[in-house]
């Protein structure tokens, strides 16, 4: 079956920090490759995807990340992170149904 | 446009009750999926409908949880004889079309408190 590991369970950064969170997934075939944000007090919200192509991303807000087919890894990152960034950050694979498969998610803290 | 809608966006029950929860997606979007956020253990798939075919239950983490989806539209996830291990937030999120390319939206959630 599929998983989805997320390495840091909580960060905490100064703001014009850069930012890269830990995502690895265990399917080795074709994947779909997402990462989901939830501001507080937010539904989820897509930042970023992958299908196929180039493997660096760019998402929504200067985020972007790194598909390495050979690592199982899509780790995200942003070169400098805002306070408004704080948020929790989940990485998902695509189910053979559509569904989602979720890590556990990484807490983002940025403190001003 | 509307997003994904779901209600109520509060339910505490006791336990042994059984509850509703209700989602209305996206107008148009074929595929609807419930998802459930607890502490612990991160956001997990429960169920899946396509159209009006036959919904993929294989998340559903006991007989307890049951689902349908009315006219190919508006989802209601019922769990009878509720456990506090049931505590969570559910989400519903809905796509265009079921394919992985297709992004999902997610609804507000609800979450429910067993006592």
């Amino acid at each position: 079956a599929q998983s989805v590991s997320q390495h840091n369970h909580h960060v905490i950064l100064s703001e014009a920090a850069s930012l890269e969170l830990g995502c690895n997934y265990s399917y080795g075939g074709t994947v779909n490759l997402f990462w989901y944000v939830q501001y507080p007090g937010q539904h989820l919200q897509l930042l970023l995807k992958y299908f196929s192509g180039d493997p660096l991303v760019k998402g929504i807000k200067g985020f972007e990340a790194e598909f390495i087919k050979s690592k199982f890894s899509f780790n995200l990152r942003k070169p400098s992170v805002q306070w408004s960034d704080t948020a929790e950050y989940f990485c998902a694979v695509g189910g053979s149904q559509g569904n989602l498969i979720f890590g556990k998610g990484t807490k983002l803290s940025v403190k001003p | 446009g509307a997003g994904v809608s779901q209600s109520p966006s509060n339910k505490v029950t006791e336990k042994g009750k059984d509850v509703e929860l209700r989602c209305d997606p996206i107008s148009g979007h074929t595929a609807l999926y419930w998802y459930r956020q607890s502490l612990g253990q991160g956001l997990e798939f429960l169920i899946y409908f396509q159209g009006n075919s036959a919904p993929d239950k294989s998340g559903l983490p006991s007989d307890r949880f049951s689902a349908e989806r009315t006219g190919g539209s508006v989802s209601t996830l019922t769990i009878q004889r509720t456990q506090q291990e049931d505590s969570a937030v559910y989400l519903c999120a809905s796509s265009l079309r079921p394919e992985g390319s297709y992004e999902q939206y997610f609804g507000p959630g609800t979450r429910l408190t067993v006592t």
